[in-house]
């Protein structure tokens, strides 16, 4: 079965500093990860993903994560947060095939407070 | 507009009295889920459905059911709830895993 750690339940960072955001994954099988965010009283929104290829995939509004298999991680990076960064992180996965092919298992969530 | 809809979006409702909270999406999109989101537990799906007449669980579907009829309805069924299923719930769809999900609004359940 597959599981999902968020290493992190809280981060607090100030504006303009970089923010790392943990999460580590177990699965017997290859998987595809997914980074979601939740601003408040919203539904939640892909933020980027990891399907195959380059190791290290970005979003639009400069966050960044890369893909460690050796070390089952996939870690959200951004190096300059500011105040609308404040929301709610997700990092999800998926079995690339097999048994439960579909299932998508969510982390706890980490929440981003970015302070002026 | 593409969209994911659930109603209603809040209820509050008795031990045992069954209700079902509705999800459609106008996108045709083929896969379908359930979630619900408790505070410290992240979200953890319910059902999810890869096509019309095909579903399976999640990793918590006790107390719950779904049906896939027709592709763009997906509702969710409690037969008789309990106070631990209050929850906020969230209905997604996709083109097809591991396509982008889109999440619909939330419905917020209270059971008492």
């Amino acid at each position: 079965a597959q599981s999902v750690t968020q290493l992190d339940s809280q981060v607090p960072v100030f504006e303009e500093a970089p923010v790392e955001l943990r999460c580590n994954y177990s699965s017997s099988v290859s998987v595809y990860l997914f980074w979601y965010v939740q601003y408040p009283n919203q539904g939640l929104q892909l933020l980027l993903k990891y399907l195959s290829g380059s190791t290290l995939v970005e979003s639009i509004n400069g966050f960044e994560a890369e893909f460690n298999k050796s070390q089952t991680s996939f870690h959200l990076r951004k190096p300059s947060v500011h105040i609308s960064d404040t929301a709610e992180y997700f990092c999800a996965v998926t079995n690339a095939g097999g048994t439960s092919y579909g299932k998508l298992t969510f982390g706890q969530g980490t929440i981003l407070t970015v302070h002026p | 507009e593409a969209q994911v809809t659930q109603n209603p979006r809040y209820l509050i409702t008795v031990t045992g009295k069954k209700l079902t909270v509705t999800c459609s999406q106008n996108m045709n999109h083929e896969y379908m889920s359930w979630y619900r989101q408790d505070p410290g537990l992240g979200l953890r799906q319910i059902y999810y459905s890869m096509n019309v007449e095909v579903t399976d669980k999640g990793d918590v579907p006790e107390g719950y059911k779904v049906s896939r009829k027709e592709k763009r309805n997906f509702p969710l069924i409690l037969e008789s709830p309990s106070p631990n299923q209050t929850s906020l719930y969230f209905c997604a769809s996709s083109p097809g895993t591991p396509n982008e999900q889109y999440f619909g609004p939330g419905t917020r359940l209270t059971v008492t």
